[in-house]
Formats: structure tokens, sequence, C-alpha cells
């Protein structure tokens, strides 16, 4: 059971405009959502989060918007550029049966942003 | 401040063999994650290790296993591989409430190809 769903494999977007990318999820235990962003042969790297407390976060051209009666989050990106071209992981954290946290994410969307 | 270091970066193998994937987290950092990744099926979760002690294990057969250890170097090994293990390993690091915040440090993976 896939509790972390990511349903766009990929998306194309033009240099400028917006990005928007989605996530659902099924569990309603996590505590935290992410975004990370992974380039091609490096590890993945976290890009914004928002706990489940509050609907919107933003942090320069990253906005992540969270509904939870939807159980969906959004990662908005304005203005799209270039170098945003990369995959990216949406991820939920949860206390886990072993009373620790544990981080699940989804499978990904690559995102390319047209010059 | 260095950043997580897997070793070794990629290596080769053929079925029935056995690997061992090495991690080094961030100073001061003592909970140590490993993810797999292959195509389509995004990050999954392995295993959680904190102050040598194993907190989380992920839904994978048991020819998988890790260890850490006192400096909170995490090793992780498969044996008996097979071509399905074919995968990027990831390995992650995170401070007091990373888990919680899911807030990881990655390294830049260990590219498994078993032949």
């Amino acid at each position: 059971d896939q509790q972390v769903k990511q349903n766009s494999p990929s998306l194309s977007v033009q240099e400028g405009r917006i990005s928007i990318l989605n996530c659902d999820y099924t569990n309603s235990m996590f505590d935290y959502f992410l975004w990370y962003k992974k380039y091609p042969a490096e590890g993945p790297t976290f890009l914004i989060s928002i706990s489940s407390i509050k609907d919107k976060n933003e942090d320069g051209r990253f906005t992540v918007f969270l509904n939870k009666s939807a159980k969906h989050l959004s990662l908005h990106i304005v203005p799209s550029q270039p170098g945003d071209s990369a995959v990216y992981f949406c991820a939920a954290s949860a206390v886990s049966g072993a009373g620790s946290y544990q981080l699940t994410f989804g499978k990904g969307t690559k995102l390319s942003v047209i010059p | 401040k260095a950043g997580v270091t897997q070793t070794p970066r990629y290596l080769i193998k053929t079925r029935g063999q056995q690997v061992t994937l090495s991690c080094s987290p961030i100073s001061g950092h003592r909970s140590v994650s490993w993810y797999q990744q292959t195509p389509g099926q995004g990050l999954q979760f392995l295993f959680e290790y904190f102050s040598e002690t194993q907190r989380n294990k992920g839904n994978f057969p048991g020819r998988f296993s890790g260890r850490q250890f006192s400096n909170s170097r995490s090793e992780m090994n498969v044996s008996t591989l097979e071509l399905g293990d074919s995968a990027l390993y990831l390995c992650a690091s995170s401070g007091p409430g990373g888990l919680w915040t899911g807030e990881l440090f990655f390294g830049e993976g260990s590219r498994l190809t078993v032949l």
C-alpha cells in the first residue's frame, strides 16, 4: 500500500512560468511533509517542509500548500528556472510501530523547465 | 562541515554474491537510515540505526542487513544478490529531531549493478 503518491511521473514547464507538483497521502498520522529535490548522480537534498498544523509555508520561490481534509499537498515554484529541472520527491514523516519516526517517500516527479 | 560520505560509489556484482556498502554520517549525527532507489519505485526505506541499534526496518527480505558502529558509521550488507537488487542505495543522516521533521542529509549513493 503506497501511503505517499505522486501521480505525475513528469512535468514540463516554460521558464518563468509556475510549476505545480502534486502529492497525495493516505496516512492521517503524518506529522511533517517535505519536498526533496534530486539531480542525477547526486543524493536528494531537502527543499522545503510543512508541519501538519499549517496550511502554507513559503521559502523564496518555493511554496508548499497542505490540504489536510483532502490529504493533498503541492509544491509551487514561481518563477521556474532551468536549474529547477530535477526529480522532486514528496515525503512524509510519522511515528513508526517501533516508536521512532520514519520517512515515507513518493515515487517522484521529473520536472523539466524549458528555456 | 563534511557531508554524508558513501563508499563505494559504483560497483558491479554477479548473482549470488554479497555486497557491503559503507556510510559515514555528518559529524554529530547519530541517526543513519538507508534507502533503495529503483526506476519507478522512488525511495524505499530499508532500515534506520541510532546509537548502534536498529530502530526501524522496512519491508525488505532478510538478505538485507545493516549495522552501526560506535562512531555512528554504518554499513549495509546484501547477501545472495539477485538481479532485482540493482539500484542506487542511499544513506542519510539526521541530527536530533531530524526524523520527526524529515530533514535528512543524503549521501551521493552507491550504484549497485547485479549481472
